[in-house]
């Protein structure tokens, strides 16, 4: 079984939709917790830490639920650009970042 | 945000050449550096993680005399991976993180082509 778990996808909205990604992990002593974008054939970037308490950055938001090992993330209002892999990472206490699989994103005009 | 690049970008060589690549922190002193390795439609996996003046740490079922990893000072590790073959052809990127700091900041990745 892998450390981080993601459906691949490809998700294929419409712009303006709303849609959500999931993620499960599997290492209890797991510190932090990251979504990470990545476009193709480039290095990932960071899109937003995650933590308990919910979390938001304009139309994204993310959240963690430590007791099911769970992350979310939510996009909202779908744009062309958001088309992408988001990659769920998670930082082992021995600051290693484990990455999951990703999930392809494409919206749709 | 913090800028690490990498050289080069990207290379095509022979079976059997070595292959090395750099991977600088520009505006920061990265007191460790990560090598990742990703493969198509696969997540980064990391290779190995080095801290600068002292031996890579290498996950397990990386070989570190196939890739060889050094630190030489706060703003440059280099990897080369020796007698590359057609399997080792992959996007290696390293990322990079300062003393303070958790963030990693990625640098833009280096396509390897082994024919």
């Amino acid at each position: 079984r892998k450390e981080v778990e993601q459906d691949p996808g490809p998700f294929n909205v419409p712009e303006g939709a709303t849609v959500a990604f999931n993620c499960t992990y599997s290492n209890s002593a797991s510190q932090s917790f990251f979504w990470y974008r990545q476009d193709c054939r480039k290095e990932p970037k960071l899109l937003m830490s995650v933590y308990s308490s919910g979390n938001e950055d304009g139309r994204f938001t993310a959240q963690l639920n430590r007791a099911s090992q769970y992350i979310s993330l939510l996009i909202r209002d779908s744009k062309l650009s958001d088309s992408a892999t988001y990659l769920c990472v998670v930082n082992r206490n021995t600051g290693k970042l484990i990455f999951g699989q990703g999930t392809t994103l494409q919206v749709k005009p | 945000g913090a800028v690490v690049s990498q050289h080069p970008s990207w290379v095509i060589c022979k079976s059997g050449t070595s292959v090395k690549i750099e991977c600088r922190s520009l505006d920061f002193q990265a007191t460790t550096m990560f090598w990742y390795r990703q493969f198509p439609k696969q997540s980064l996996m990391l290779m190995a993680t080095s801290n600068e003046g002292s031996k890579a740490t290498y996950e397990q079922g990386v070989e570190k005399d196939k890739f060889l990893i050094n630190h030489a000072s706060l703003t440059l590790s280099t990897l080369t991976v020796t007698s590359a073959h057609p399997e080792d052809s992959s996007f290696y990127i390293c990322s990079a993180r300062g003393q303070v700091q958790e963030t990693q900041y990625f640098g833009p990745g280096t396509r390897l082509l082994v024919l």
